[in-house]
């Protein structure tokens, strides 16, 4: 069971380049979360899905873009990539909303 | 929003001790999580305890809601359990799908 499955690892952009983050999960969860984590800091969420077709803002949207076709993927898109989305990115999912949180190991990504 | 303090925010233990964890958060919350981020920046969820007290191993989690504090205790800490342990509340005024976390504890456990 792999759970939540997150690609690339590592990405290095130059200023105004785009991306997109991969997401999938394999354990039929409705529920499905974008959050960067800034160096000494806790995570704060980008984007939230409650289910294929169904998106909404985080604390910090500015900057992204998410789609949900289905329930197993949750792409998050960077347009225009700036030095201050320099961060891990996390991608979670539960079960329901409030749910225990499973995490992916995490997209380092660098902006120079 | 909602304000989540952890404290404190770095510990230095010797491999064998027993330490306590604090989370404080100003405001009511549907649930309360911990999770620890271990060495290599992997998230495991701890605990799902919006309040009372659960144990797994060494470890227990305890959350009085109604004063708005979690406490998660180790001991008899590894060299393992090093790393970062982070609450992370689901705030009563939202829907139910926004955690916040607060900034976290950075534990060391020495040889």
């Amino acid at each position: 069971n792999a759970g939540v499955t997150q690609t690339p690892k590592f990405r290095i952009l130059k200023i105004g380049q785009s991306m997109t983050l991969q997401c999938t999960q394999d354990m039929n969860h409705n529920y499905m979360y974008w959050y960067r984590q800034d160096p000494g800091m806790g995570l704060k969420l980008i984007y939230y899905s409650v289910g294929a077709g169904i998106t909404d803002k985080g604390e910090v949207p500015n900057g992204y873009n998410v789609s949900r076709s289905t329930t197993e993927d949750f792409p998050l898109r960077l347009e225009l990539a700036a030095p201050s989305q320099t961060s891990v990115y996390f991608c979670a999912s539960s079960y329901t909303g409030g749910g225990i949180q499973y995490f992916g190991a995490g997209t380092r990504l660098s902006v120079l | 929003g909602i304000q989540v303090e952890q404290s404190p925010p770095d510990l230095i233990l010797q491999e064998g001790a027993n330490s306590t964890l604090r989370c404080n958060f100003s405001d009511s919350v549907n649930n309360l999580q911990w999770f620890h981020q271990n060495p290599w920046g992997q998230l495991i969820n701890l605990f799902y305890i919006p309040s009372g007290t659960k144990q797994n191993g060494r470890l227990s989690a305890t959350t009085v809601a109604t004063e708005r504090y979690s406490l998660l205790y180790i001991s008899s800490s590894q060299t393992t359990d090093s790393g970062v342990y982070f609450c992370a509340v689901d705030p009563r005024e939202t829907s139910g799908s926004r955690l916040t976390f607060g900034e976290g504890t950075q534990l060391t456990v020495n040889p």
